[in-house]
Parts: structure tokens; sequence; C-alpha cells
């Protein structure tokens, strides 16, 4: 049990689907995070929520919408993907303050998602 | 640009066998280094952070080092279980808790 629950844990859609993924965690921190993951890539840091504001935007291509409506729970709307789109979708949450904060976020087990 | 490169890519050990997972950074200003472990199919768990050069932590067979330019990741008479991908992570400071990956480093002890 890692803290940070995802779902679902695959999913597979077509190009012109609309999908989302849902993040929840119950470690009572405030920032949470989407991360990308693809085979030999570093992960790459997608968008950053601190009390429930978007506080980082890592030049995201629209297609990929997210929306976190409290400092638990974190969407991530797809529609439109590209077949590169495809990788594992990792959420993660950590403890911050008002400020950037150095503690360690807590990752969740992930989605991954094929697109077809 | 901000920068972490861990080597080897892969490392295959006998059980027993102890070696070291490298990890450079170049970050202005770090504000954190952290080690994950990533097993096949669930997501990167938290192992150590490490703020300063000279700072060192340990848990289990698991012993992480900290200079101003790299960090090291030593495996003592490692396990079968001990088996997965190593990432390490640099966070800079004033930089809203970002965290900047290296590509991993797979590791395969045999028994």
């Amino acid at each position: 049990e890692t803290g940070v629950t995802q779902t679902p844990r695959h999913l597979v859609m077509g190009m012109t689907n609309k999908k989302s993924l849902k993040c929840e965690q119950h470690l009572g921190h405030n920032a949470m995070y989407w991360y990308k993951q693809s085979a030999k890539k570093p992960l790459e840091l997608m968008f950053v929520y601190n009390f429930k504001e978007q506080t980082e935007n890592n030049s995201v291509p629209s297609r990929f919408s997210p929306e976190c409506p409290n400092s638990s729970h974190l969407f991530l709307h797809l529609h439109t993907l590209q077949p590169e789109d495809s990788a594992l979708y990792l959420c993660a949450s950590s403890q911050s303050g008002q400020g950037p904060s150095n503690q360690p976020q807590h990752f969740g087990d992930g989605t991954r998602l094929s697109i077809l | 640009e901000d920068q972490v490169t861990q080597s080897p890519e892969a490392l295959r050990l006998q059980e027993g066998e102890s070696s070291s997972l490298n990890c450079s950074y170049t970050v202005s200003g770090l504000r954190g280094l952290f080690w994950y472990r990533q097993d096949p199919g669930k997501g990167p768990e938290f192992l150590f952070t490490l703020y300063s050069a000279g700072e060192e932590k340990e848990k289990e067979r698991l012993k992480a080092t900290l200079t101003k330019k790299e960090s090291f990741l030593h495996i003592t008479a490692p396990k079968p279980e001990d088996s997965a991908t190593y990432l390490c992570a640099a966070m800079q400071t004033g930089a809203n808790s970002k965290l900047t990956f290296g590509k991993g480093i797979t590791l395969s002890v045999r028994p």
C-alpha cells in the first residue's frame, strides 16, 4: 500500500476517445504531481499542484488537461491523444509549505496507457 | 540545463557481490538528492534523501552518499530481492519542488 492510489491501472483507447485518469492520496499531503514515464527515458514532470493551485505546466500539449478539486484528488483528462502518448502515467504527492519544499515525493503505481 | 546521469545503465551481480551505482548531477544549487527503487509494474518507491555533501544514509544493505557532483548508492552483499531499477533525482533550489530524474540503473542479482 503506497498511500497513493491510481485508477485505472491499464487503459487502452483510440485516438478520438476521451478518458480520465484518477489519483487519490491518503498521506495528508498538499502537493500533487503528474509524470510521464516512457521506456529508456527519464521521468518527465507534466504538472504540479500546490494547495489545489496549478504551479507548473511543463509545456504539456493541451490534449492533456489536469484537474485538482482538492488536495487529495488529482485527475488527468485525455482527448485526441497520439500514439507517442502511450506510456506509464505516474501520480505523486508530497508535503509542501506555501513555498517550494524539499520533502520526498511518494508515487502511485501508475496507469499504463496504450493509444491505438 | 539541469542534468542527472546514472551509470551504468544495467548491472548484473552475483548474490553477495557488493557494488555501487553512480548518479552524477549538474544543477545550480542542490536542494536535495533523492533515490528511489522501482519494481516492474510498480511506481517508484522512496529510499533516501541527501541534502548536503558528505551526508550518508543507510537502510539494510543500501547506503547512499553525496558529494558536490555525484551520489553513490552502495549495495553490500546484495540478494536477488534487491533486483530492481534504481532512480536518482535532483531538486534545484527555487524550483517549485521540481525533480530532475536520471534514466535509472537496472540491477539484476543472480542467486
